[in-house]
């Protein structure tokens, strides 16, 4: 079965501090992994997939199959990023995405 | 196209009373998914369709729970008996599935209260 543990409920840093939300996965295929963001009010949105290997509002994620891990990192972090984020899985071509339980993410000036 | 849209945004209901939710998804999306979310806790997958074939359905999902998409295009989830654990946001997603790439678009939810 497919497992996706954030191991943090919450995480507060200072404005400018490097952050990292962890996210660990069970899986016993080639997996896809991906961040979700939710900020207040709004609904929820992809921030990022590892496949693309990109960086999004400066957030990074490196998948690390050997650790099956999926942490998300910003090197500065701004108040703007205040969000519940959550780490999700799916396997290629599949149906469903197994979610993480979630982080909120407080960012303080 | 303004996105995944669902319907009603909030319902209040009593126990043993029957509820529907509807949802629209991004009009060229061939996948929709339903999941259900409470305080707390991620989103938990219940069921998604690929046009108009219902192609999984969780093991945790009850029989009073039963969702359709008669044409491919809009969907609707019916709730039959609703109990307190009933209680939740139910989110809608779509996607438009092309290889490995699985982009999900959600709603804004629909957040059910059943008293």
């Amino acid at each position: 079965a497919q497992r996706v543990t954030q191991p943090e409920k919450l995480l507060s840093v200072f404005k400018g501090a490097p952050v990292e939300l962890k996210c660990n996965y069970s899986y016993s295929g080639s997996p896809e992994l991906f961040w979700y963001v939710q900020y207040s009010r709004q609904r929820l949105q992809l921030l990022l997939r590892h496949i693309s290997r990109e960086s999004i509002k400066g957030f990074t994620a490196d998948l690390n199959k050997g650790e099956t891990s999926f942490h998300l990192k910003k090197p500065f972090a701004q108040e703007e990023d205040s969000a519940m984020y959550y780490c999700a899985l799916s396997h290629a071509n599949a149906g469903k995405s197994t979610f993480g339980d979630g982080t909120t993410l407080t960012v303080k000036p | 196209d303004t996105g995944v849209s669902q319907n009603p945004r909030h319902k209040i209901t009593k126990r043993g009373q029957n509820v529907t939710f509807r949802c629209d998804p991004i009009s060229e999306h061939n996948r929709l998914y339903w999941y259900r979310q409470t305080l707390g806790q991620g989103p938990e997958f219940l069921t998604y369709f690929q046009n108009e074939a219902q192609l999984e359905k969780s093991r945790l999902l009850s029989d009073r729970f039963s969702a359709e998409r008669p044409k491919g295009s809009f969907s609707t989830l019916e709730i039959q008996r609703t109990e307190q654990g009933d209680s939740a946001m139910y989110l809608c997603a779509s996607s438009l599935a092309r290889g490995a790439y699985n982009e999900q678009f959600f709603g804004p939810g629909t957040r059910l209260t059943v008293l």
